[in-house]
């Protein structure tokens, strides 16, 4: 079946550190990728997505590239920021329509 | 910008009360989708919705009903509470049915089962 794999969490980084969160996936057919950002207390927002292969995302800073051959979206920022602390989730969307989910992986910046 | 208001934060219910978690979104979307979030484990969708009156099961829809009346209202209906429906459940929204639409969001409720 369709599945979403994420790097396990916390991960810590110091302010300006470069942040890489792992993704692969399983799908049939041709999904597109997202990448979403859950804030404290917040729900959850779309940060950036990828609807084909090598297409690149890009949002407030972060990327992410979907790449078929390895069935990866790993997300990166070259600089994080304190405020950039929150839980991270990668999904997928197959002809299925229905949004599939990672585990999340929760990011701490410390100042 | 879309909003996808829930009714409750916080929500403190006792084993066997029946439980009624409300969500409105207030731009025509056609989609309607409630998930819940559990620690380690993601999220996992219970039922969604295409169309008023219509309704679907998702991954996890045991335990659980819904009712969409009007388009812009989705209600999660816990029919019997138990301890191991304590969890996030979170509402979102997509305009349409389409691999490349983006989900929006409510805040969430955080509903404890004593």
């Amino acid at each position: 079946g369709n599945s979403v794999t994420q790097m396990e969490g916390p991960v810590t980084l110091s302010e300006e550190a470069f942040l890489t969160i792992n993704c692969t996936y399983t799908a049939t057919g041709y999904p597109s990728l997202f990448w979403y950002v859950q804030y404290p207390g917040e729900g959850l927002q779309l940060l950036l997505k990828a609807t084909k292969a090598d297409d690149k995302g890009s949002n407030k800073g972060f990327e992410a590239t979907y790449r078929k051959e390895t069935t990866s979206f790993h997300l990166e920022k070259g600089s994080v920021q304190v405020s950039d602390s929150a839980v991270y989730f990668c999904a997928l969307v197959t002809g299925g329509f229905k949004t599939i989910f990672g585990a999340g992986t929760r990011l701490f910046v410390k100042a | 910008d879309v909003k996808v208001t829930q009714s409750s934060r916080y929500l403190v219910k006792r084993t066997g009360e029946k439980v009624f978690l409300e969500c409105v979104q207030d731009m025509d979307h056609e989609n309607m989708f409630w998930y819940r979030q559990d620690p380690g484990l993601g999220l996992r969708l219970i039922y969604f919705s295409y169309d008023v009156k219509m309704k679907e099961k998702g991954d996890i829809p045991e335990g659980y009903s819904v009712s969409r009346e009007k388009k812009e209202r989705f209600s999660l209906i816990l029919e019997s509470a138990s301890t191991n429906q304590t969890s996030m459940y979170l509402c979102a929204s997509s305009r349409q049915v389409s691999t490349n639409e983006k989900l929006f969001f409510g805040s969430g409720t955080q509903l404890s089962v004593l």
